[in-house]
């Protein structure tokens, strides 16, 4: 069983859905991290969280740090979201990542 | 103030010959980490350095790669002797601090013929 499991694997929305992606992990963490890799290959760091909730624009990130879960949403998804989303679970500078989710917005 | 910079972006190399993979942190950062993705794989943690040292090598193939962080100058991803399974996509991230926030670098993609 891999360290950080992510849910779904793959992910299709039209246009204007609200999008939720899921995060388990099973190691200890200071941070959970989500990244955004663009279809041209380069990563965006989107959240670090260590608890509660954060929001930016159409992103919100959120975790439970008892059940070790944390999802990621998108409001109101636009085909330019269309990309591979990962979880990375990080215990100072150890950092696991998940298989990510490739996310298809359609027009 | 410019990103993390990683150069080249593509890198095409023949069996046996050296790749050296550069990641210029950003300003202010001074922990500089790289990875691995392997053609349809998840990133693998493969290295953490400060300045002028390596402070976690535990996820770096013990043959063939090295990495440093000098006082002056970027960081430098090295693989000697290349082979086929090394071609990937090599990324680096830098922080402020061990646990704070990283940035990534686009990468370099590794082509090894």
């Amino acid at each position: 069983k891999n360290e950080v499991e992510q849910s779904p694997q793959n992910l299709t929305a039209q246009e204007g859905e609200f999008i939720t992606i899921n995060c388990s992990y099973s190691v200890g963490i200071s941070a959970l991290h989500w990244l955004q890799q663009h279809p041209g290959g380069g990563i965006v760091s989107l959240f670090m969280l260590s608890s509660g909730k954060k929001k930016h624009g159409r992103l919100i990130a959120t975790i439970n740090i008892q059940e070790k879960h944390s999802s990621l949403h998108i409001t109101a998804s636009h085909p330019r979201d269309s990309a591979v989303y990962i979880c990375a679970a990080a215990n100072n500078n150890d950092m696991r990542f998940g298989a990510g989710t490739r996310l298809t917005v359609k027009p | 103030n410019a990103g993390v910079m990683q150069n080249p972006r593509h890198l095409v190399r023949r069996r046996g010959q050296e790749a050296r993979l550069r990641c210029s942190p950003m300003k202010g950062h001074s922990h500089v980490y790289w990875y691995r993705q392997l053609p349809e794989e998840g990133l693998k943690f493969m290295v953490y350095l400060q300045k002028e040292n390596i402070i976690d090598e535990s996820g770096m193939p013990k043959e063939r790669f090295s990495a440093e962080f000098p006082k002056e100058g970027p960081s430098i991803l090295r693989i000697q002797q290349v082979v086929r399974g090394d071609s990937a996509a090599y990324f680096c991230a830098s922080s402020r601090e061990a646990d704070g926030g990283y940035t990534f670098g686009s990468g370099t993609r590794l082509t090894v013929v």
